[in-house]
């Protein structure tokens, strides 16, 4: 069974922080995907990054960068000089790669993170 | 860009209704979802299909029923509403092709009184 852990269920920072959102998977599958989605206060799930289980390089992406570490079944989130835009739930999901079921996600409970003025 | 759809942004029913929920998808993806979302549960998978008028249970498909005649369209349905129902539901849908990322739509919230 595959199982997803957002262990921060709130942070609060101010705003020009850095903030780190922690993601810890399981899964006995050799090949998967990682993703992390965003969810801002209009309710809709937007996709923010795709990362294969074959490739452990770290992503940057203006100011989001992700950490993908499979010695640690982590795949973490960092947003450098946070903004009040960024205030919104985040997720964490994980997908084996294959057809059928396997197109399903397995999502963590999500973080919320709220950035304040 | 994927646009995903949901036929109502609010919805309020009275218990006993049988409710539909519509989701379309203009991305020719395969595979559709639907999920509900409440507080302090995270997303829950009711249903998804993979393929037209294929569908599998998720882990909470009692109560729900769900149709694919279609493949940009994927409806939920509440047999007879509760209160229990009453959520936020999602819609997703993803490619065969890519890397199996969801595209959702704007959600469904859903009251039943």
């Amino acid at each position: 069974a595959q199982k997803v852990t957002q262990a921060q269920t709130e942070i609060s920072v101010v705003e020009k922080e850095d903030v780190t959102l922690d993601c810890v998977y399981e899964t006995r599958d050799t090949t998967y995907y990682l993703f992390w989605y965003k969810q801002p206060p209009s309710g809709e799930l937007v996709f923010l990054i795709r990362r294969n289980s074959f490739d452990e390089q770290n992503e940057i992406s203006g100011r989001y960068s992700w950490n993908f570490q499979k010695s640690t079944s982590s795949f973490n989130f960092t947003i450098t000089a946070s903004q009040v835009v960024d205030s919104a739930v985040y997720f964490c999901a994980l997908s084996t790669i294959g057809g059928g079921s396997n197109y399903k996600l397995t999502f963590g409970k999500g973080t919320l993170l709220t950035v304040n003025p | 860009d994927v646009k995903v759809t949901q036929s109502s942004r609010y919805l309020v029913k009275r218990t006993g209704e049988k409710v539909f929920l519509e989701c379309v998808q203009d991305m020719d993806h395969e595979n559709m979802f639907w999920y509900r979302q409440d507080p302090g549960l995270g997303l829950r998978l009711i249903y998804f299909s993979y393929d037209v008028k294929m569908k599998e249970k998720g882990d909470i498909p009692e109560g729900y029923s769900v149709s694919r005649e279609k493949k940009e369209r994927f409806s939920l349905i509440l047999e007879s509403a509760s209160t229990n129902q009453t959520s936020m539901y999602l819609c997703a849908s993803s490619s065969d092709r890519g890397g199996y990322e969801q595209y959702f739509g704007p959600g469904t919230r859903l009251t039943v009184t």
